[in-house]
């Protein structure tokens, strides 16, 4: 069963330092990754998807990196911004015909000004 | 840009009570999904839906759940007897092909009193 975990779970620094979230899983026999953004009582966000013959996804100043061998991502956010401060999230996307994302408990962030 | 529509927004209902919680996916898209996330906790997958039948479901997804697409353009899940435990974020999200960017709807808040 595919477990998907997100460390730190929370985590402030000062505006225009760069962010680097963590996301490990336990099955590498994914299809793909993706990462969201949830806001508080809000839906999610799509930011970035890897697929699993990738290893690593831009967008802005969003990168996304996977090591499918040792079960990792990281996402980066370069020089953050109070409006960056939200919750990430990362899913791992199965191989199965559902193609169910597995979500990892999130990583909280706090830009602060 | 097209996105995920869902309604209600916020649902509340007594123990034992049928809800309908209806989704509108992305219009060219063929993949549905119905996820939830009980305060505090992961978002977790429920059901997928393709061609008109589900793909996989999780273990969660019991006998008290269906879904149903009614009409060229609606999703919905249907808990027939509602439980505490049901009272959740529930999550609508549609994909245009398999292993690709699923988008999320903004949610409907169901509380079960």
């Amino acid at each position: 069963k595919q477990e998907v975990t997100q460390i730190p779970a929370a985590l402030s620094v000062p505006e225009g330092e760069n962010l680097v979230l963590n996301c490990s899983f336990t099955d590498s026999a994914i299809y793909n990754l993706q990462w969201f953004r949830q806001d508080p009582g809000k839906g999610l966000t799509s930011l970035l998807l890897i697929q699993s013959s990738q290893r690593e996804q831009t967008s802005g100043r969003l990168n996304a990196s996977l090591d499918k061998s040792s079960g990792r991502s990281t996402l980066y956010i370069a020089a953050s911004q109070p409006g960056d401060s939200a919750t990430y999230l990362c899913a791992v996307g199965a191989k199965a015909a559902g193609n169910k994302l597995t979500f990892g408990g999130g990583t909280r962030v706090l830009v602060k000004p | 840009e097209p996105e995920v529509t869902q309604t209600p927004s916020h649902q509340v209902t007594q123990m034992g009570q049928e809800v309908i919680l209806r989704c509108v996916p992305i219009s060219n898209h063929l993949y549905f999904y119905w996820y939830r996330q009980i305060l505090g906790q992961k978002v977790e997958f429920l059901v997928s839906f393709y061609n008109n039948e589900i793909s996989e479901k999780s273990e969660i997804f019991d006998d008290q759940f269906s879904v149903e697409r009614p009409d060229g353009s609606n999703f919905t899940l249907k808990i027939r007897s509602t439980k505490l435990e049901d009272s959740a974020m529930y999550f609508c999200a549609s994909s245009e092909g398999h292993g690709v960017w699923q988008f999320f709807g903004p949610g409907t808040r169901l509380t079960v009193l």
